[in-house]
């Protein structure tokens, strides 16, 4: 089944810094990609979904950038603020099994002022 | 806004000890979720519904049972806990299947420890 590997687990910026969060997955026929967003002591929080194309999708301060010839899905925040110091999980959907998504094993990202 | 609550938000039981975790969605959701988060695995799903009455076993179910009372009431159920269910649980819904593009919704989290 798929596998999603996730990288790196833990990332320390300096705030203005930028910082890049990388996934690989292993399923050519995934078809669905997302990003979450986990603040202390809460939930998961979808910051954006992507879909089975190579694009460039960019949000409020980040990029999503998904690479499907290389199976490979990146999160790049421009310029991080200590708001955005948090856990991030990219999850990518299995193709051939509906209702079902595999999720990265996190990176704790630490935005220093 | 859509909202899934869990609750408790702590629980601390013994080794054998009885536990239920639960889960409310106001979202009208039909797709209901129990996962947990380990440190090193990152989220793995344990069971999820479609609805009311329907169970689905995930990927990490053992010593788990899980019960959709209504389309509203996900319950996570461990009959005989032991400590390697020391976790952070967390229930999610969604209005379809989660591999079809729609946002997975998220409750707050139980924490639960085995002694």
């Amino acid at each position: 089944g798929e596998q999603v590997e996730q990288r790196p687990p833990h990332l320390s910026v300096r705030e203005g810094d930028s910082a890049v969060i990388i996934c690989t997955y292993t399923d050519p026929n995934s078809y669905y990609f997302f990003w979450y967003k986990q603040e202390p002591g809460a939930g998961l929080q979808l910051l954006m979904k992507v879909f089975s194309s190579t694009e460039i999708n960019e949000g409020q301060g980040f990029t999503v950038l998904l690479n499907k010839k290389d199976k490979q899905l990146s999160l790049n925040l421009t310029a991080a603020h200590p708001g955005d110091s948090a856990v991030y999980f990219c999850a990518v959907s299995e193709g051939t099994n509906a209702y079902k998504v595999i999720f990265g094993k996190g990176t704790h990202l630490h935005v220093l002022p | 806004e859509a909202a899934v609550t869990q609750s408790p938000r702590n629980k601390v039981t013994v080794t054998g000890g009885n536990v239920t975790l639960s889960c409310r969605q106001t979202n009208s959701h039909n797709y209901m979720y129990w996962y947990r988060q380990d440190t090193g695995h990152g989220l793995r799903l344990i069971h999820y519904s479609y609805g009311a009455g329907n169970l689905q076993i995930g990927d990490v179910p053992d010593g788990y049972k899980a019960t959709r009372t209504t389309q509203e009431d996900f319950f996570l159920l461990l009959e005989l806990a032991s400590p390697s269910q020391t976790s952070l649980y967390f229930c999610a819904s969604s209005d379809t299947g989660a591999s079809s593009a729609e946002t997975l919704y998220f409750g707050s989290g139980t924490r639960l420890t085995v002694l």
